[in-house]
């Protein structure tokens, strides 16, 4: 059971540089979100995907877009990079918005901008 | 506005040992979820558990048990007699009306053995 997978597991770009960061998952979940984990901080919520062919604003979305290519892909991607976007970022799915679908998170990807 | 407070930044203890995270949290909504997740030093996100505002009863699943309190807005996760494979910061999270998910910083356990 491959869940959610996240590709790359890690990343070291250059300021100014762009990148697409890429979740795919095989649970037919219709809801996706991506996450940004920073040291000594929850979880905060970058955009998500309630169902496909929609996606909406998080807490953090600036510097950000993505891009809900079909059910199992939920692509997140940094047009100019900068340094403050270093962190973990965390794609999740799960069947669906409602209040009681617990979240299923890939592995991470590790991003460094310098 | 909604918020969950994880107050214990780190907590070291013996193997064997109980111990309790504490998670509090704030919401207006009458109808919303708590979670818990482990993140182990590899770095995934584990579900644990999930409760909703109407079920105040404790759940327990092994060595792991839960106590929801609406009362005080608590919903506290307790591990007992604890062994080094407990090592994780563990996550609460809260889902109201805006169905996202509000993550407390999380609470690092160190298990000594």
């Amino acid at each position: 059971n491959a869940g959610v997978t996240q590709t790359p597991k890690f990343q070291v770009l250059k300021t100014g540089q762009s990148m697409t960061l890429q979740c795919a998952q095989d649970m037919n979940h219709n809801s996706m979100y991506w996450y940004r984990q920073d040291p000594g901080m929850g979880l905060r919520l970058i955009y998500y995907s309630a169902s496909e062919g929609t996606t909406d604003k998080g807490e953090v979305p600036n510097g950000y877009n993505v891009s809900r290519l079909n059910k199992r892909e939920f692509s997140l991607r940094l047009e100019s990079a900068a340094p403050s976007q270093t962190s973990v970022y965390f794609c999740a799915s799960s069947e669906s918005r409602q209040h009681n679908q617990p979240q299923h998170f890939g592995d991470g990807t590790r991003l460094s901008i310098l | 506005a909604q918020k969950v407070t994880q107050a214990q930044t780190e907590i070291s203890v013996v193997e064997k040992e109980d111990v309790t995270l504490d998670c509090v949290y704030e919401t207006r909504d009458t109808t919303y979820y708590l979670f818990w997740y482990k993140q182990p030093p590899s770095g995934e996100l584990v579900f644990l558990i999930r409760r909703n505002s109407f079920d105040e009863q404790n759940e327990i699943s092994g060595r792991y048990s839960w106590n929801f309190q609406k009362s005080t807005s608590s919903f506290n996760f307790t591990i007992t007699a604890s062994q080094v494979v407990d090592s994780a910061v563990y996550f609460c999270a809260l889902k109201g009306s805006n169905y996202q998910l509000i993550w407390g910083a999380g609470t690092k356990l160190i298990i000594k053995p």
